[in-house]
Order: structure tokens, then C-alpha cells, then sequence
């Protein structure tokens, strides 16, 4: 069974930083491109950041470029999400998601919260 | 950017009936390559997260009743929901796969009266 699991979302200040991670198991995570994709309160879905099974090349929305990183370790079964310099647009929960021939499976998401 | 344009925003049916939800894209989403359309549906009930309903515009997810059919080609797409059970309240989007920027449509809530 495929499973996703994110951890590391909190309450946060404007401007600081915070890590988002996500275990994966039930499938060979190295053979997969994966992505993250966030959801305000109330509000419609968004991509986020999307990686290659091998992690060489990285893929981001205009509205997250050179402010997020998203990596991985595949020895880990680990996907990442780096968020710097915060804003309160960025308030969402955010999902972990399995790249296959589409976005196929979803973790069960992690709240950030980004106020003072 | 592929701007992605769903309708209804609502809609409210009673059990049995049957709902259209409509996606449209502003390019065309057809491989030509593999002729596949990379248009997918998903369904998000209240406080889960989305689940893969149809990919490659008509194909079903594994385990998703067949009373849910995708349709279209190019760049106008839908979502059939036959014989509405009170199970399928939820949201529903569309996401265009086939370029970065992925993009979703704004999202169809179904409500059963």
C-alpha cells in the first residue's frame, strides 16, 4: 500500500523558515518524480514544486521560485520541501504527492500556518 | 501558463441522478507523441485529501466505480458522475499534466439534496 506521510508544518513568522518532509512507503520511491501541491483554508488546490526520480532537475511556480526548495534522499524514502522567507499567502496545508503518469497518490497533508 | 477553466463552481442533485462537470483548457492538452490527454479528474471529500478519480483524460483509477467517466480531447473535458450516491459529496478539479506550470481548475462542489 502506498503510503505518505508529511511532518514538520507549525505555526511560523513572516520572513523565517521552515522544512516540510515526507516519508514514503509501499512502492520503489527512486523510480518516481514526486511533487508538492498546497491548499489554503477554504481554497482550491496549488502546485508547488516538482522533482525527477533522481532529484537532477527541480520545478516551481512562479509564486514559490527561489524562495522554496524542494529535494530528496532516496536512501531515505524521504521527500523535502525547504520554505524560506515565508508569507502569509503561503498559509495552506501542504500535500505530498507520488508523479506517475499523473498525480496518483496524496499524503494525508501538513498545516502551515504563516503569521505573527 | 495552461489556464485551466471548470464549471460549474456548484451544483446540488439528488441520489440517482446524473452530473456533468466541465473542464477547459486554454492549449491544447494532446500529446501528440503518445495521443494521450493529460487531463486528470479528483475527488476531495470533506477534510480528506484528493483522491485520483480518471487520468489521461477517460482512464479510471483502479478501485473507482465505474459510474465515474471522463470524457473529451484536446481542450475540453468532463467529468460524468452517473446514478449520484450520497457518498460523492465532495469537490472535484481537473489538473492539466501536460506542462509546467501544472494547473487546476478552481474546483466544482457536488451537494446531494
Amino acid at each position: 500500500e502506498v503510503q505518505l506521510v508529511e511532518s514538520g508544518g507549525g505555526l511560523v513568522q513572516p520572513g523565517r523558515s521552515l522544512k516540510l518532509s515526507c516519508v514514503a512507503s509501499g512502492f520503489t520511491f527512486k523510480n518516481y518524480w514526486m511533487t508538492w501541491i498546497r491548499q489554503a483554508p477554504g481554497k482550491g488546490l496549488e502546485w508547488v514544486a516538482s522533482i525527477t526520480n533522481t532529484g537532477g532537475s527541480t520545478y516551481y511556480p512562479d509564486s514559490v521560485k527561489g524562495r522554496f526548495t524542494i529535494s530528496r534522499d532516496n536512501a531515505k524514502s524521504t521527500l523535502y520541501l525547504q520554505m524560506n522567507s515565508l508569507r502569509s499567502e503561503d498559509t495552506a496545508t501542504y500535500f505530498c504527492t507520488r508523479d506517475s503518469a499523473t498525480v496518483d497518490y496524496w499524503g494525508q497533508g501538513v498545516m502551515v500556518t504563516v503569521s505573527s | 501558463d495552461i489556464v485551466m477553466t471548470q464549471s460549474p463552481f456548484s451544483l446540488a442533485v439528488s441520489e440517482g441522478e446524473m452530473v456533468t462537470i466541465n473542464c477547459k483548457s486554454s492549449q491544447s492538452l494532446l500529446s501528440s507523441g503518445n495521443q494521450k490527454n493529460y487531463l486528470a479528474w479528483y475527488q476531495q471529500k470533506p477534510g480528506q485529501s484528493p483522491k485520483l478519480l480518471i487520468y489521461y483524460a477517460s482512464t479510471r483509477q483502479s478501485g473507482v466505480p465505474d459510474r465515474f467517466i471522463g470524457s473529451g480531447s484536446g481542450t475540453d473535458f468532463t467529468l460524468t458522475i452517473s446514478d449520484v450516491q450520497a457518498e460523492d459529496l465532495a469537490d472535484y478539479y481537473c489538473l492539466q499534466h501536460y506542462s509546467y506550470p501544472l494547473t487546476f481548475g478552481s474546483g466544482t462542489k457536488l451537494e446531494i439534496k
